[in-house]
């Protein structure tokens, strides 16, 4: 079946430092694949999608590539701030199980000053 | 525009009991999903709701079940609880599908002693 997996947490960073969440997919079709974030006291939110292969999604100097090759959708950013500190969490929609939504388990970030 | 809400935002309950919460999407969105998050599983995706009709479900057992209204608020229903049931149950909307961007609501925090 359908499944997202993505790297462990928590990751502690400096300021400005270069972020990389990694995820992966499995699934049977061909999936829209999701960013979404939860900050602290706050409801989750879209970050960033991409529908199809080599798409880059992109949000608040977050980006992640759709890689069809590798069943990858990696996120980055290339100077974490202190506001970036949030949960993210890697997901999947795959129209050949009607749309429904695959999440992962989720990966917290901490950036320090 | 006002976002997705959720009642209550608080609940316990004791093992055997029923129990009902409910989602108002944000106006104008026809897609209501419910969305299960614990420590352990993480995100589960529930079931989708689109004019009053079950689009999709999640792997669940039947004692959860759910409804849309015409005016597409949605109700979810679990009966029979069970200790592990206890979780943040999450309603999201969305202008037509899942695909679209999801609006998350704050959640309702289901405590079953």
């Amino acid at each position: 079946g359908d499944s997202v997996t993505q790297m462990e947490g928590p990751v502690t960073l400096s300021e400005e430092a270069f972020l990389t969440i990694n995820c992966t997919y499995t699934a049977t079709g061909y999936p829209s694949l999701f960013w979404y974030v939860q900050y602290p006291g706050e409801g989750l939110q879209l970050l960033l999608k991409a529908t199809k292969a080599d798409d880059k999604g992109s949000n608040k100097g977050f980006e992640a590539t759709y890689r069809k090759e590798t069943t990858s959708f990696h996120l980055e950013k290339g100077s974490v701030q202190v506001s970036d500190s949030a949960v993210y969490f890697c997901a999947l929609s795959d129209q050949d199980t009607g749309n429904q939504f695959y999440f992962g388990t989720g990966t917290s970030l901490t950036v320090i000053p | 525009k006002a976002g997705v809400t959720q009642t209550p935002r608080y609940l316990i309950k004791t093992r055997g009991q029923q129990v009902t919460l409910s989602c108002s999407p944000i106006s104008g969105h026809r897609s209501v999903s419910w969305y299960q998050q614990t420590p352990g599983q993480g995100l589960q995706f529930l079931f989708e709701y689109f004019s009053e009709t079950q689009r999709n479900k999640g792997n669940f057992p039947g004692r959860f079940s759910g409804r849309q209204f015409s005016n597409s608020r949605s109700e979810m229903n679990v009966s029979t609880l069970e200790l592990g049931d206890s979780a943040l149950y999450l309603c999201a909307s969305s202008f037509r599908q899942t695909t679209d961007t999801q609006y998350f609501g704050p959640g309702t925090r289901l405590t079953v002693l």
